[in-house]
Order: structure tokens, then C-alpha cells, then sequence
């Protein structure tokens, strides 16, 4: 398995401002995602963060207010811009060594816009 | 389309009773499968998966899991429940797409009596 961690691992923002989350892995693997886990719901992928060139994103998920950069094979980072209230969520990173391997999660970021 | 059902919301049980968590999912070819356990305040841990082979897999801290094709369904085991297995369950599939992408159930929050 794959040591991963994220940064901030709770913020508490206000309404019009843009967080950067950071997520850092141990090794290298091929795959990385973030996904997002509202306020007592399940996790919804928002992306797959692709080395190199511009991030996959989901239905109902856009780059201007998801942008996402990995410049490498073992960190990616996350912004959620513009926050409104509608934003507070977990924000989880997850790795895997191959797109049918196992998905290893970050702690996640608990993130309160007021 | 796929998608993973977990009916049970919520569940109690006594500690040291069993524990069943039900997980039905639909897909149309053999399914990776996954069961995960988020603890209060924390990330997702893997308690186990299917991917192939043997349909009763076993998993960390006494979790077994049964893939019945036939049933459609992947349901979490425990023979005798712990008071620090309270936590939040969830069931994922993996997308068919070859994405990496994982589907999750709505997830089923275990409280454990005394």
C-alpha cells in the first residue's frame, strides 16, 4: 500500500476565497484522484489527476472552479475556487498503481466555507 | 449504468454479536469489489476486495466479504463485533472503463451497543 497524506487537513474559509489542497504520496503510481464527501454522503469522484496533461473531470465537475495540477508522479493539488457554503466538504485524495488496482485514500481535508 | 446500493443506513448491533452489511451492485461484466471503513474524523481504509477467484475473501480485523454473482451482491461479515468497529461502511465498484474510477455506495454507519 501507498503512505499518503494531505495538507491543510482542515480549513475553515470564507465565501469568494480559493483553497489549494496538496496531496503527497511515498512512491510513484501511475493514478491519482480527488473525490469529494459532503456532509453526510458518500464519495463522488470529482477527477482523475493526469501526469502531465490536463485533469479528467466528472460530470457535474469543472476545471474553473476544480482546477488540478500534477506535476509529477507522486503529488497532485486540488483548488476549490470561488468557495460558497455549498463547498464545505471532505476532500480526498486516492492513488492507485493501476487504473483496475486498488485505491489507496488520503486522510482527506475537512474544509467549512462560511 | 452501474451502481452500488447499500439498504441499510444505519445499523446497531451488541458487541460481540454478528454483523452483516449488505451490498447489491449492478454491472455488467465481473466487478472488482470493495469494501471500506471510515472512522470518525478519518480517511478510507481497504478492509478488503474481490477481484477474482475464491468468492469468500478475507480481510483485515476479522472482516470476510461473500461475491454472490447470482445475487448481485458483495456483503460484509463479521462473526463477533467490536465497540472500535463503529465507524462508517462503504461498498465500491470499480468502473467498468478501465478509468480507475470507483463507484460507492451510499454507505452504512454501524453503532455498537455495550
Amino acid at each position: 500500500s501507498a503512505v499518503i497524506s494531505q495538507k491543510p487537513s482542515r480549513d475553515i474559509c470564507q465565501r469568494g476565497t480559493s483553497l489549494t489542497i496538496q496531496c503527497q504520496v511515498d512512491s510513484q503510481v501511475t493514478m491519482m484522484f480527488w473525490y469529494r464527501q459532503q456532509p453526510g454522503q458518500s464519495l463522488t469522484l470529482i477527477a482523475t489527476a493526469n501526469q502531465g496533461s490536463e485533469a479528467t473531470y466528472e460530470s457535474g465537475f469543472v476545471i474553473d472552479k476544480f482546477p488540478i495540477s500534477r506535476p509529477n508522479l507522486t503529488f497532485s493539488t486540488l483548488t476549490v475556487s470561488n468557495m460558497s457554503p455549498e463547498d464545505s466538504s471532505i476532500y480526498l485524495c486516492s492513488v492507485a498503481l493501476a487504473s483496475q488496482e486498488t485505491q489507496y485514500f488520503g486522510p482527506g481535508t475537512r474544509l467549512l466555507v462560511l | 449504468a452501474q451502481s452500488v446500493t447499500q439498504p441499510d443506513i444505519h445499523i446497531t448491533v451488541s458487541e460481540g454479536a454478528s454483523l452483516e452489511l449488505r451490498c447489491n451492485y449492478s454491472y455488467g461484466a465481473t466487478p472488482y469489489l470493495f469494501w471500506y471503513v471510515q472512522s470518525p474524523g478519518q480517511g478510507l481504509q481497504l478492509l478488503l476486495k474481490y477481484f477474482s477467484g475464491d468468492t469468500l475473501v478475507q480481510g483485515i480485523k476479522g472482516f470476510e466479504a461473500e461475491f454472490k454473482r447470482s445475487q448481485s451482491s458483495f456483503n460484509l461479515r463479521k462473526p463477533s463485533v467490536h465497540w472500535s468497529d463503529a465507524a462508517e461502511y462503504f461498498c465500491a465498484v470499480a468502473s467498468s472503463s478501465n478509468t480507475g474510477k470507483l463507484i460507492f455506495g451510499q454507505g452504512t454507519t454501524l453503532q455498537v451497543k455495550p
